[in-house]
């Protein structure tokens, strides 16, 4: 079976930096992707690592070390607007590729 | 830059009832994508198609088929409606021609089974 966990809720103050952890054990990868989901609406495509290393995006990076089964998303200079779910999931190199999502952390940043 | 185009937004059913949601991938997307999302919870896989062929197939019902047509939109369909299946369904798409070939999600149809 699939499994991919991240924590379920973290907060964080605006202006902070927060790291959201998500470890997965899959039947085959094939990359590594984080969207952001807001209540009620659709996810939306944050980053994308296929290799080791750090991704950086304006003010998200996404890490991965495939050895580990891990990956991490940092987001810097956090806004209001940044509280969200987030969404790690993982790309299987079977079948046509499809996505399994994780458990999502929803992230409440405060003022 | 065109979306994934889903609808209804919004449908209310009652138990036992059929319903059709409907899906339009982006252009030149290959392959399409249906997650169902029930509260707090995070999108489960139910199926997909590669070039109007099913692809792969997750927790999907018996209850529930789905289909692409020539035209590349895609239809879950629905039957024997439960109380249970009150949720987001969402579709995606995406193209296995290119890079990151990431997932693009429509906005959802809340589908309200009473």
């Amino acid at each position: 079976g699939q499994n991919i966990d991240q924590p379920t809720e973290m907060t964080a103050t605006e202006g902070a930096i927060v790291q959201i952890n998500c470890t997965y054990q899959t039947s085959g990868f094939n990359g590594l992707f984080w969207y952001q989901q807001h209540a009620g609406e659709a996810p939306t495509f944050l980053s994308y690592n296929v290799l080791d290393g750090l991704e950086e995006k304006g003010r998200f990076s996404s890490f991965l070390s495939r050895s580990k089964g891990y990956s991490y998303l940092l987001l810097k200079e956090l806004q209001m607007k940044d509280s969200a779910s987030y969404l790690c999931a993982v790309r299987l190199n079977t079948g046509f590729q499809k996505l399994v999502f994780g458990t999502g952390t929803r992230l409440l940043v405060s003022p | 830059a065109a979306g994934v185009i889903q609808s209804p937004r919004h449908l209310i059913k009652e138990k036992r009832e059929t319903a059709t949601l409907k899906c339009y991938p982006i252009p030149r997307h290959d392959t399409v994508y249906w997650y169902q999302q029930g509260p707090g919870q995070d999108p489960q896989f139910l199926i997909s198609f590669y070039e109007k062929m099913q692809s792969d197939k997750g927790s999907i019902p018996d209850r529930f088929s789905a289909q692409q047509f020539s035209d590349y939109h895609s239809e879950l369909n629905m039957s024997s409606l439960e109380l249970g299946d009150s949720a987001l369904y969402f579709c995606a798409s995406s193209s296995r021609t290119g890079g990151v070939s990431e997932a693009f999600f429509g906005q959802g149809t809340r589908l309200t089974v009473v």
